[in-house]
């Protein structure tokens, strides 16, 4: 089945920590996307890329860093230097990130600084 | 700057009742694309729809409908006659096709009571 599979589902991180979140598709699809999600709040853009190679910061990308070697993986980072990294964190995918734009996502990682 | 409103924080219905969401946004682009998005508790977001900025017909898929109306920036959804499985957080999203990246609602949670 196609899809985008985020791994793991619950993590727990140690302050100071750098933690790494898994997200894969087999969409084929060239744009990828990670945002953070709070309690009430809607979602944030993180990252993004829109082909291999090549990813460009959104909205709240300070503490983040991502890679995108190959066009199926995005993964994640969570710095120490993130000051709030406990949230809910999803992947998403889109065949490209003009006219195609509708998104497919991943069910989440909920990452807790423990 | 884009900007996308959802006033309302939480609705509850009672099953059968017919509930509107409401979607206010604030774009300078000329062309963008509209989204809604319903988050189960599960956690992934499941694409509803999609409506390009040139296209102000209504549109309605089985109990759901939805209204856009540039005039005054507002893209609604309504659901007629809730069933329980309606729950969820329903977010608006407005996709800049230019930047290749969207901005998110705060989403809505509705509650549908049996």
């Amino acid at each position: 089945d196609g899809g985008i599979t985020q791994s793991p589902k619950y993590l727990f991180r140690k302050e100071g920590q750098n933690v790494t979140l898994s997200c894969e598709q087999n969409l084929n699809h060239d744009a990828m996307y990670w945002y953070r999600q709070d309690p009430g709040q809607g979602l944030r853009l993180i990252y993004y890329s829109q082909i291999v190679n090549d990813f460009q910061k959104g909205d709240i990308a300070e503490g983040y860093s991502v890679s995108r070697e190959k066009k199926e993986s995005f993964p994640l980072t969570v710095t120490s230097a993130q000051k709030n990294p406990t949230a809910f964190y999803l992947c998403a995918s889109s065949v490209d990130g003009g006219f195609n734009t509708e998104a497919f996502f991943g069910q989440g990682t909920r990452l807790t600084v423990v | 700057a884009q900007k996308v409103t959802q006033a309302q924080t939480e609705i509850s219905v009672v099953e059968k009742e017919d509930v509107t969401l409401d979607c206010v946004y604030e774009t300078r682009d000329t062309t963008y694309y509209l989204f809604w998005y319903k988050q189960p508790p599960s956690g992934e977001l499941v694409f509803l729809i999609r409506r390009n900025s040139f296209d102000e017909q209504n549109e309605i898929s089985g109990r759901y409908s939805w209204n856009f109306q540039k005039s005054t920036s507002s893209f609604n959804f309504t659901i007629t006659a809730s069933q329980v499985v309606d729950s969820a957080v329903y977010f608006c999203a407005l996709h800049n096709t230019n930047a290749g990246k969207s901005t998110f609602g705060d989403g809505t949670t509705l509650t549908v009571k049996p």
